[in-house]
């Protein structure tokens, strides 16, 4: 079956733009998790979905980013007034369901965002 | 709170070597631990698991035993080939958050023929 998919697969972005990233888990998969990627702070957590809600946003770096998941499947990543230190891989999971013991992260192939 | 040290790379190897990357964890819980892989060009996947205290993962020759006495989870492999360069990350799940991962800094295994 498919995999978790994430577009756009690069964006490139003006300081001060907003940009949405996309996320379509594997079906079925109802908790959904995004990292980011950048070279100074490696991978880290941003956030994560269980159903529809987010019981976890403390990895949020800023007010600027906020995510959504609508009918348990696709996410949003949003992050407005984009800075320089945005700049990352952001990455996006799939698994059957948040905080079972041993369950296993799919990760997507990521969205490089480059903030100029 | 809860972290992951891995060793700093990169590491580099000639093909046939025997291959240790060494991983502690800091865990206020019981977390299971994980090895992903990330080969050039491409995504992150799972090698290889462990979910609780003398576990051993294996994978495609790579083995790692969770040793909660020196919250520990090395990497291990007999025999390198150059198809195995690439990224490696150790991580542990927090379950009372969601089972969210956190990673190690990364390794980057470089074979050489």
């Amino acid at each position: 079956g498919a995999g978790v998919s994430q577009s756009p697969s690069n964006k490139v972005t003006e300081k001060g733009k907003d940009v949405e990233l996309r996320c379509d888990p594997i079906s079925g998969h109802t908790a959904l998790y995004w990292y980011r990627q950048s070279l100074g702070q490696g991978l880290e957590f941003l956030i994560y979905f269980q159903g529809n809600s987010a019981p976890d946003k403390s990895g949020l770096p800023s007010d600027r980013f906020s995510a959504e998941r609508t009918g348990g499947s696709v996410s949003t990543l949003t992050i407005q007034r984009t800075q320089q230190e945005d700049s990352a891989v952001y990455l996006c999971a799939s698994s059957l369901e948040s905080g079972v013991k041993g369950n296993e992260q799919f990760f997507g192939p990521g969205t490089r965002l480059t903030v100029l | 709170g809860d972290s992951v040290t891995q060793m700093e790379g990169p590491v580099t190897l000639s093909e046939e070597a025997f291959l240790t990357i060494n991983c502690t964890y800091t865990a206020t819980g019981y977390p299971s631990l994980f090895w992903y892989v990330q080969y050039p060009g491409e995504g992150l996947q799972l090698l290889l698991k462990a979910t609780k205290a003398d576990d051993k993962g294996s994978n495609k020759g790579f083995e790692a035993t969770y040793r909660k006495e020196t919250t520990s989870f090395h990497l291990e492999k007999g025999s390198v080939q150059v198809s195995d360069s690439a990224v490696y990350f150790c991580a542990l799940a927090v379950y009372n958050q969601g089972g969210k991962l956190i990673f190690g800094q990364g390794t980057e295994l470089s074979v050489k023929p």
